[in-house]
């Protein structure tokens, strides 16, 4: 079956520490998004990527980094800067062609500071 | 720049009655909307969407929601609520001038009482 993968599922970072969070889709679809979801904030964006080798910050990408160097895999680093990284993160996909499309969610990865 | 208002943070239905999570936007041109569920620990499930033609959408799990471009509203409703209908709702819109870019609401936490 096709879909997101997001991996891993529980992931713990030591103060300055870079962390890096998997997100692998096999929908053949070109664009790809990170998301940060805080309990009743609903869903902010990080970065998206809508061709393969591109990408665009979004809402809240300060103390972030992403690489989109296939078109199945974007991942995203969660950097020392990031002063705050306890949160769910959602990886998402969507066709991309011209227009609105739905996008379809991996399960998450939940970030904790130890 | 669009925005998604859920003004509900939580509601509580009894299992067998019915459900209406209220969905407000703003956006000056006719907008794309979805409705998204999600599980506990989960990523987000499309419930339906909405980008033209008969304003009142069918989607999955019995769900249906109405477009009222008066109201700037997509309300999203059920006739008889089950017990496993208890998670997250999140009303999204797209803009077609800003890409496939989505903008959430906050979410509406559903609980179910026996």
């Amino acid at each position: 079956d096709g879909g997101i993968t997001q991996s891993p599922k529980y992931l713990f970072r030591k103060e300055g520490q870079n962390v890096t969070l998997s997100c692998e889709q096999n929908l053949n679809h070109d664009a790809m998004y990170w998301y940060r979801q805080d309990p009743g904030q609903g869903l902010r964006l990080i970065y998206y990527s809508q061709i393969v080798n591109d990408f665009q910050k979004g809402d809240i990408a300060e103390g972030y980094s992403v690489s989109r160097e296939k078109k199945e895999s974007f991942p995203l680093t969660v950097t020392s800067a990031q002063k705050n990284p306890t949160a769910f993160y959602l990886c998402a996909s969507s066709i991309g062609r011209q227009g609105i499309q739905p996008q379809h969610f991996g399960d998450g990865t939940r970030l904790s500071i130890l | 720049a669009q925005s998604v208002t859920q003004p509900d943070i939580h509601i509580t239905v009894s299992e067998g009655a019915s459900l209406e999570l209220r969905c407000n936007y703003s956006y000056g041109a006719t907008p794309y909307l979805f409705w998204y569920v999600q599980s506990p620990g989960q990523g987000l499930q499309l419930l339906l969407k909405y980008f033209s033609g008969d304003t009142l959408v069918q989607g999955i799990k019995g769900f249906e929601a109405e477009f009222k471009r008066s109201q700037s509203s997509f309300n999203l409703r059920k006739p008889s609520v089950h017990w496993s209908d208890a998670a997250e709702y999140f009303c999204a819109v797209g803009a077609g001038n800003a890409g496939n870019m989505l903008t959430f609401g906050g979410g509406t936490r559903l609980m179910v009482k026996p």
